[in-house]
């Protein structure tokens, strides 16, 4: 069964330090990856893709790679901002269909 | 920017009722989708549609059901409903090519008592 994996599942830094989070998937034959967010008792806002051909993309402090080999892709936001406490999904994308991990929730504390 | 609306944001119903929920997206996408996301299991694929009058089903199709009669427009039909279809239920949608993302609605947080 293809599965996605999010570690760890929650996450608390000072803010201004950089925010790492993981994403690992079963099966590479991947069509992209999405990076979403999620506030509390909101939807899902779409922050990043990466197709497969490609191994990273970037929107502004946001910074997603891609590692098809390893099955792996990892979100880097560079000077976290309390603004940026949320939930953060990946998914890996098949054909018009998305599966998704279980999400990191991140704090930023002032 | 892509608007993609859900009817409401909260509702409460009865056990063996019949409720719709509705999607409406403004952006011509061809494909949308309904998710569930409950704590501890994330957010799992009901059903989606690729075309007007097309379905297909996701990975927990069973006690739903869906209407895609306009291409705007994805409803999501609990045939009747019970306690633990209470859930919060999101709906998407995205182009077919370019390889472009899902767009989400804000959900509506369904209880049903």
């Amino acid at each position: 069964k293809q599965e996605v994996t999010q570690i760890p599942a929650a996450l608390s830094v000072p803010e201004g330090e950089n925010l790492v989070l993981n994403c690992s998937f079963t099966d590479s034959a991947i069509y992209n990856l999405q990076w979403f967010r999620q506030d509390p008792g909101k939807g899902l806002t779409s922050l990043l893709l990466i197709q497969s051909s490609q191994r990273e993309q970037t929107s502004g402090r946001l910074n997603a790679s891609l590692d098809k080999s390893s099955g792996r892709s990892t979100l880097y936001i560079a000077a976290s901002q309390p603004g940026d406490s949320a939930t953060y999904l990946c998914a890996r994308g098949g054909w018009g269909k998305l599966q998704f991990g279980a999400g990191t929730q991140v704090v930023v504390t002032p | 920017d892509v608007k993609v609306t859900q009817s409401s944001r909260y509702l409460v119903k009865r056990t063996g009722e019949k409720v719709f929920l509705e999607c409406v997206q403004d952006m011509d996408h061809e494909n949308m989708f309904w998710y569930r996301q409950d704590p501890g299991l994330g957010l799992r694929l009901i059903y989606f549609s690729y075309d007007v009058k097309m379905k297909e089903k996701g990975d927990i199709p069973e006690g739903y059901s869906v209407s895609r009669e306009k291409k705007e427009r994805f409803s999501l039909i609990l045939e009747s409903a019970s306690t633990n279809q209470t859930s919060m239920y999101l709906c998407a949608s995205s182009f077919t090519q370019g390889n472009q993302p899902q767009h989400f609605g804000d959900g509506t947080r369904l209880s049903i008592l």
